[in-house]
Formats: structure tokens, C-alpha cells, sequence
């Protein structure tokens, strides 16, 4: 499977303020995915990420609070926007790889 | 869209013991059905999969079982041992006609806890 590096791992912020989360693979991978979990929560899905067009945005979601780049086939941003404490959650990319999803290690972002 | 159910929330076996997980999907479009586990502070971790063409899978202690008529699979874990304990997700997904990765839909998860 792909080596996903996600980083920040972690990060407190201020709210108003905005979080940018890079996702980096070591492999051309088509598939981008970025999903949320909210803490004890199961995982929900932001959007979709293609390179070369705009993400695809699930119901609740919307580009101006969660703006996606996929410059390339290998990385990846979701950048959570004017950063409320209901943002504070877990935010994962996941690539996928001949059907299989594979996660990142995760952003456990806290908003004060 | 789809939606993805998953029962028990919490199940507690003692080590050795077996645990099954079931979920029940509502899209018969989806075709495509994982299995992950999530140990605490960790990523998930995908342990098996199933296709729709498929009606059981096994690999070592854990196998996932399909009904398409019923719209359910299940994972069932044999032999239980304590790092067996983590939180376990299924998810569903309707896959491509070209067997690329497709957007997965969650079950709410089940907390599995082995006990000495």
C-alpha cells in the first residue's frame, strides 16, 4: 500500500482563524479522499479530491469552509476555515489504490 | 445515498472467545464492502475486504460474510486476544467500473474489548 504522510499531526488553534492540512504520497495515486471524525465518532466524508478539476463536496460541505488543492497526483490540502470549536475533530486523508482505501495518519485539530 | 448501519456500538468477549460484527447497507448499487480497525490514536487500518461477487473471505482468525438478497455482511473474529481490542468500522462503496478506489460510507463503528 501507498505511504501517506499527513501533517501537521496536530495543532491547537484560535478560532476565526484558518488550518491548512497537507497530504503527501509516494506514489501517483488517481483517488483522494478527506474525511472528518469527530471525537468518538465515526468517519464522514468531506470531499473528493481530483487532480486537474474541483473537488466534489458531500451534502454539508461546503468549498468555501473546507477549499481543497490537488495540484498534482501525489498531494493533496484541505484547508477548515474560519475555525469554530464544532471544527475540533480528527481530519484524514485516504487514498485509494486498485479499490482498497488506505488513511493517512490523521490531523487532530482542537479549536479553543 | 447510501447509508451503512452497525450493531452492536459496544461488545465486550472474554479472550478466546468470538465476536461478530454486523451491518446492513441500503444501497444495492453498492458492491464493494471493507472492514477497519482503529486502534485508539491511530488511523483505521483496513484487516478484509468483500466484493459483491463474493459470498465469504477468510484470512486467519477474521472472515467477512455477505447476504446481497438481505443487504448485511458481518465480520466474525475467532480466537480473540486482547490486541483484538480497538474499534472496528464497516463501510460500503459502489466501486468503478474500472476497479478504482471509490468514496467509502461508514457504519458508526463497534468498540470491541477482549478480556482476560
Amino acid at each position: 500500500s501507498a505511504v501517506i504522510s499527513q501533517k501537521p499531526s496536530r495543532d491547537i488553534c484560535q478560532r476565526g482563524t484558518s488550518l491548512t492540512i497537507q497530504c503527501q504520497v509516494d506514489s501517483q495515486v488517481t483517488m483522494m479522499f478527506w474525511y472528518r471524525q469527530q471525537p468518538g465518532q465515526s468517519l464522514t466524508l468531506i470531499a473528493t479530491a481530483n487532480q486537474g478539476s474541483e473537488a466534489t463536496y458531500e451534502s454539508g460541505f461546503v468549498i468555501d469552509k473546507f477549499p481543497i488543492s490537488r495540484p498534482n497526483l501525489t498531494f493533496s490540502t484541505l484547508t477548515v476555515s474560519n475555525m469554530s470549536p464544532e471544527d475540533s475533530s480528527i481530519y484524514l486523508c485516504s487514498v485509494g489504490g486498485e479499490e482498497k482505501l488506505f488513511f493517512g495518519s490523521g490531523t487532530q485539530l482542537s479549536v479553543l | 445515498g447510501e447509508n451503512v448501519e452497525q450493531h452492536p456500538s459496544t461488545l465486550s468477549v472474554q479472550e478466546g472467545d468470538s465476536a461478530v460484527i454486523k451491518c446492513t447497507y441500503s444501497d444495492s448499487a453498492s458492491n464493494y464492502f471493507p472492514w477497519y480497525k482503529q486502534e485508539l490514536g491511530k488511523r483505521p487500518q483496513l484487516i478484509i475486504d468483500i466484493r459483491s461477487n463474493v459470498g465469504e473471505k477468510k484470512d486467519q482468525r477474521i472472515a467477512v460474510t455477505l447476504n446481497k438478497t438481505a443487504k448485511h455482511f458481518s465480520l466474525h473474529i475467532t480466537e480473540t486476544q486482547p490486541e483484538d481490542s480497538a474499534v472496528y468500522f464497516c463501510a460500503a462503496s459502489k466501486g468503478t467500473s474500472t476497479g478504482t478506489a471509490s468514496k467509502l460510507t461508514f457504519g458508526t463503528g463497534t468498540r470491541l474489548q477482549v478480556t482476560l
